[in-house]
């Protein structure tokens, strides 16, 4: 099961930041926060992740709150290409598989 | 989606035909995993093979599914005997062997089952 909660819509104009919020209260202390998303008919893409750090990258940034039971990925300056499901995701660093357990993720909506 | 080819794209079949849905993982991943997407939901683990062997099937269902990543080739998925429930888009990710780094797992396009 996934252990993240994810809004399922969010709406961005475009060319502004678009923050997106997951919330793992239950993470462990060596489970790292990643993101992926799905435009529409694709598969999903690896965006980024943390450990506890802030993260960034040519793709977006992401923000761990100190007692890492929430972040918020954003990307900085949204398009239209930007419009998607992201999916935030929790796991262990090392694991004995890499099979991604995927939530329902957020449906971001990136408005003209 | 770094070199990870799935076809066919779209595959049509009528209930109680066979699908066979290939993935060919980027050059040097040894690990292949498949994914099932159906309509309006989140994407689901199915199974995950190592070259010749099946590391992990408990997302497969029992009955009519099948999968296998030979020596050479590409990766199978095998549905035997369609029903419309099968009807979803079908994902295959591969990874090298350094294990636990997901960013190095990269997803193919998908290939669109639709079971009439």
């Amino acid at each position: 099961d996934a252990k993240t909660t994810q809004p399922p819509s969010m709406d961005c104009a475009e060319g502004r930041a678009a923050n997106l919020p997951c919330n793992h209260s239950t993470i462990s202390g060596n489970e790292y926060v990643y993101w992926y998303r799905q435009i529409h008919s694709q598969g999903p893409q690896y965006i980024i992740h943390g450990l506890k750090n802030n993260e960034t990258n040519e793709m977006a940034s992401l923000i761990i709150t100190e007692d890492r039971k929430s972040s918020t990925l954003i990307l900085p300056h949204a398009t239209l290409r930007d419009t998607a499901v992201y999916y935030c995701i929790v796991r262990v660093a090392i694991y004995r598989d890499d099979k991604i357990i995927f939530g329902k993720g957020t449906r971001l909506h990136i408005l003209p | 989606n770094a070199g990870v080819m799935q076809n066919p794209r779209h595959l049509v079949r009528r209930r109680g035909q066979e699908a066979r849905l290939r993935c060919s993982p980027v050059k040097g991943h040894s690990h292949v995993y498949w994914y099932r997407q159906l309509p309006e939901e989140g994407l689901k683990f199915m199974v995950y093979l190592q070259k010749e062997n099946i590391i992990d099937e408990s997302g497969m269902p029992k009955e009519r599914f099948s999968a296998e990543f030979p020596k050479e080739g590409p990766s199978i998925l095998r549905i035997q005997q369609v029903v419309r429930g099968d009807s979803a888009a079908y994902f295959c990710a591969s990874s090298p062997l350094d294990r636990g780094r997901l960013e190095t797992q990269y997803f193919g396009p998908g290939t669109r089952l639709l079971v009439l």
